[in-house]
């Protein structure tokens, strides 16, 4: 039963520290994605890869997050330093471009809270 | 780059219909999806639409597709309390990227 997973699934931090996040795509798909969800701004595109390479950050705070794909199958998103306002659930998704229609597959999330 | 738009929010009373309406603004799209998010959980694939239909019926559901105006809806026939959850717009371009709509959390009234 091929999944994305995503660890940790909760994580509670202070203010000014490092967060790292890691997905894990489903084997053979060849584009990721991170997203970042909060109640009073819906669902956000943060960035997104294919083949491993970074297409799309363009959602994504520059000057303190960053994500990157060591190999295809893991994934990271890192914040440093974190600030409350960075406090959502985060979700990392993978699909197959060009097959099914391009459906994307959801990670269970990691529900960051920043002190 | 591609615009999706939902409202965050929307009620209905159980029974009632509920209908979720979402805009695109990129003419070349290919598919339009809709999926469900259900509390403490990722989304998932709920139904989608080719771009050269106008409607999808798939038991309770019905999606709407009005290309000329960009505008897609989905209707949700004698809403249940099972169904309280988020719902997403997404729109495949041409290009074949997915861009998703905010959401639309969908909170059913007993």
């Amino acid at each position: 039963d091929a999944r994305v997973t995503q660890t940790p699934r909760h994580k509670v931090t202070e203010m000014g520290q490092e967060v790292t996040m890691r997905c894990q795509p489903i084997l053979g798909h060849n584009t990721v994605f991170w997203y970042r969800q909060t109640m009073m701004q819906g669902l956000e595109l943060l960035a997104y890869f294919r083949n491993r390479a970074p297409l799309d950050d363009s959602g994504m705070p520059k000057d303190r997050f960053s994500a990157e794909m060591p190999d295809a199958t893991l994934a990271t998103l890192k914040i440093q330093p974190s600030e409350p306002r960075d406090s959502a659930v985060y979700f990392c998704a993978s699909g197959l471009v060009g097959a099914g229609g391009n459906e994307q597959f959801f990670g269970p999330g990691t529900r960051l809270t920043v002190l | 780059g591609e615009d999706v738009e939902q409202s965050l929010f929307l009620s209905v009373r159980e029974g009632d219909s509920s209908v979720i309406n979402c805009t695109y603004t990129d003419s070349s799209s290919t598919y339009l999806y809709w999926y469900k998010q259900e509390p403490g959980a990722g989304l998932q694939l709920l139904t989608y639409i080719f771009s050269n239909m106008d409607m999808k019926q798939d038991q309770r559901l019905t999606v709407l597709l009005n290309k000329k105006d960009k505008h897609l809806s989905l209707r949700i026939a004698d809403t249940q309390t099972g169904d309280s959850a988020i719902y997403f717009c997404a729109d495949l371009t041409g290009a074949n990227n997915l861009f998703f709509g905010t959401g639309t959390r969908l909170t059913v009234i007993p």
